[in-house]
């Protein structure tokens, strides 16, 4: 069965510092892969996502994240943190059920940023 | 901006009485769901529907109902709410059954008294 794993449930980087948020899915095919972003109180925010060609994908508020097939992994980075970045983040694996397509959402890694 | 709207952002209801969410789009997109999302927890999906097509997890009570009057609607009914009911409430949309992202609106937040 397809699932996401997030292992950080709480992460606390520094302003300035850079971050990694680790996700390793399961998914027997090709997988598509999602990060969303959620601030306090608020709905999701895609991030980026990855379905095909380069590894390595940019995505907006200046995240990147590697798809690396070997290991499972695909984890979100960002060379520099702000204190706007302070949110929870989920990563998530697109599958098919029904009569389309559907999201399974790993249980996320909430980013506390710290002056 | 084309976007995905929830109405009321914020609900309480009384144990067991019927509550009904809406959610609308202006994006034309085929598809719509509703996610249950519980206090720092992942988005549990519901059901979702592709055009008029519902889709219902296997997991969701019955106590759950959704409707989809047309394209730009999509509705929950909470038939009788229980306290384990309360959670946020994610409405999102998808441009196909194609994989693409999904997007989301703000939710809203249901209380049960």
């Amino acid at each position: 069965a397809q699932s996401v794993t997030q292992p950080d449930i709480h992460i606390t980087v520094s302003e300035g510092a850079s971050l990694e948020l680790r996700c390793n899915y399961s998914y027997g095919a090709t997988p598509y892969l999602f990060w969303y972003v959620q601030s306090p109180g608020q709905g999701l925010q895609l991030l980026l996502k990855y379905f095909s060609g380069d590894t390595l994908v940019q995505g907006i508020k200046g995240f990147e994240a590697e798809f690396k097939r070997s290991q499972s992994s695909f984890n979100l980075r960002k060379p520099s943190v702000d204190w706007s970045d302070a949110a929870e983040y989920f990563c998530a694996v697109g599958t098919y059920g029904g009569a389309t397509n559907k999201l399974i959402f790993g249980t996320g890694t909430l980013l506390a940023v710290q002056p | 901006d084309a976007m995905v709207i929830q109405n009321p952002r914020y609900q309480v209801t009384q144990f067991g009485k019927p509550v009904t969410l809406s959610c609308s789009q202006t994006l034309n997109h085929n598809v719509m769901y509703w996610y249950q999302q519980k206090s720092s927890q992942a988005p549990k999906l519901l059901f979702h529907y592709y055009d008029k097509d519902f889709n219902n997890e296997a997991d969701t009570p019955d106590n759950f109902q959704s409707r989809r009057p047309n394209t730009s609607f999509c509705f929950l009914d909470i038939r009788s709410p229980g306290l384990g009911d309360a959670a946020m409430y994610l409405c999102a949309t998808s441009r196909d059954r194609a994989m693409n992202e999904q997007y989301f609106g703000p939710g809203t937040r249901l209380t049960v008294t």
